[in-house]
């Protein structure tokens, strides 16, 4: 079964350095989404990407972050200078026609 | 904005018993509504989704959700759990303006044998 993958799977930065976090879609899918879910607290979306631009962005996704899909397979999340709030599980997800695959996440410890 | 609330943060039932896990939401229009499971260690899964037509969704391994608009509710609900049904189970509705799901604050289900 196809599925969305993502790495690292857990990350350790300091706070003010860049990440990138990365992730491989769905091969045949056209919608792409970051969310995070910070401990404790509920799933929140960030922004979803199609058809090579962002399509829709929360408030949370501000000027410190980024998507982009550099080639035909991968799409990456990047957070310019971390914060220590910026801690959280962060998951991409991928769909077709209205059902959202999500990868395992990649848990992201600022420190 | 939507809000989807999940009255339910933790349920313990013993295997064999009935669930069900209430959800609400805020907003009155048109609404595609999903319930989403994760299993301790892995990723979220589809369980079922509503997006017209018969308000008694059916999903995978036995779950079913009904939405009753009136009540803007899409409650989920399983005769009898298994000690496997051990999960956290999130409600979720699309946006407004496009696909992106606005999620429950989520609840933790533990099946004891």
């Amino acid at each position: 079964e196809p599925e969305v993958t993502q790495t690292p799977s857990h990350q350790v930065t300091q706070m003010g350095q860049e990440v990138i976090l990365r992730c491989v879609p769905i091969s045949n899918h056209l919608y792409f989404y970051w969310y995070r879910q910070i401990l404790g607290q509920k799933v929140e979306f960030l922004v979803s990407f199609y058809n090579n631009e962002i399509s829709e962005k929360s408030e949370i996704f501000d000027d410190q972050f980024s998507v982009e899909r550099p080639d035909g397979s991968n799409f990456t999340l990047k957070i310019r200078s971390t914060k220590l709030e910026d801690s959280a599980m962060y998951f991409c997800a991928s769909d077709r026609n209205t059902e959202a695959f999500f990868g395992q996440g990649t848990r992201l410890t600022v420190v | 904005a939507q809000s989807v609330s999940q009255h339910n943060h933790h349920v313990i039932l013993s295997e064999a018993a009935s669930l069900e896990l209430g959800c609400n939401y805020s907003y009155g229009g048109t609404v595609n509504l999903f319930w989403y499971v994760q299993y301790p260690g892995q990723h979220l899964q589809l369980l079922l989704k509503y997006f017209s037509g018969d308000p008694l969704v059916k999903g995978i391994k036995g779950f079913e959700a009904e939405f009753i608009k009136s009540k803007f509710s899409f409650n989920l609900r399983k005769p009898s759990v298994q000690w496997s049904d051990t999960a956290e189970y999130f409600c979720a509705v699309t946006s407004l303006s496009g696909y992106a799901l606005n999620f429950g604050k989520g609840t933790s289900l533990l099946v004891t044998p």
